[in-house]
């Protein structure tokens, strides 16, 4: 089965913490992918990574940092977190070379920053 | 810019009726398609993927897939109230899946 874990359903952090989402992914899936979700605007692509140590923008990179050591796990990072940062924080895996392929989510982690 | 379109919503239907959800979609050169469910709180769901034009059934839900018009749908039949949720359609070619921002659907007991 299908199984795709995140380090926290709930996190608060202050502002200007170093903030780190841990995503562990048990396919051996080559992609994965963080997502972050606010009310009204849907899913927004972060970053991706289709091989470990590779990592590609997607739409909103700004202010966040990836890091993909080991092809199961992929860590979003938060420098400096900020109020703005405080959303919704879904990580997804695929398997495959191509990365349009079914993406299988975690639970995800809701992230607070004060 | 790619972009997936869905209606917001509420989509309200009654008990054991019908629902019928749309996604528009402007990259032509999509090929794949699928549509996810997502609860209050939780985490995207797969329901179904789909590839091909045409329709693809399973169990009580039927993705219709029609490339030339740059729509997919998903129906519900004998819709429950447990099938009340957010609804996202997402489409892909070559770079990571394009979601919508999802159709609320309310089945009313």
């Amino acid at each position: 089965d299908v199984k795709v874990t995140q380090s926290s359903r709930y996190l608060v952090k202050r502002t200007g913490e170093k903030v780190f989402l841990e995503c562990v992914q048990d396919m051996d899936h080559e992609n994965m992918f963080w997502y972050r979700q606010d009310p009204g605007l849907g899913l927004r692509l972060i970053y991706f990574s289709y091989d470990v140590k590779m990592k590609e923008k997607g739409d909103i990179p700004e202010g966040y940092s990836v890091s993909r050591e080991k092809k199961e796990r992929f860590s979003l990072i938060l420098e400096s977190a900020s109020t703005n940062q405080t959303s919704m924080y879904l990580c997804a895996s695929s398997f495959g070379q191509a990365t349009e392929g079914t993406q299988y989510f975690g639970p995800g982690t809701r992230l607070t920053v004060l | 810019q790619k972009e997936v379109e869905q209606n917001s919503g509420p989509l309200s239907v009654p008990e054991g009726a019908i629902a019928s959800l749309n996604c528009t979609y402007s990259d032509r050169g999509s090929q794949s398609f699928f549509w996810y469910r997502q609860y209050s709180g939780k985490s995207p769901e797969l329901i179904m993927s789909i590839y091909s034009n045409g329709d693809k059934e399973d169990g009580r839900f039927t993705a219709q897939l029609n490339k030339a018009s740059q729509y997919v749908s998903l129906l519900i039949r004998d819709s429950q109230p447990s099938d009340s949720a957010t609804y996202l359609c997402a489409v892909g070619r070559n770079t990571p899946l394009v979601f919508g921002k999802g159709t609320r659907l309310s089945v009313i007991a």
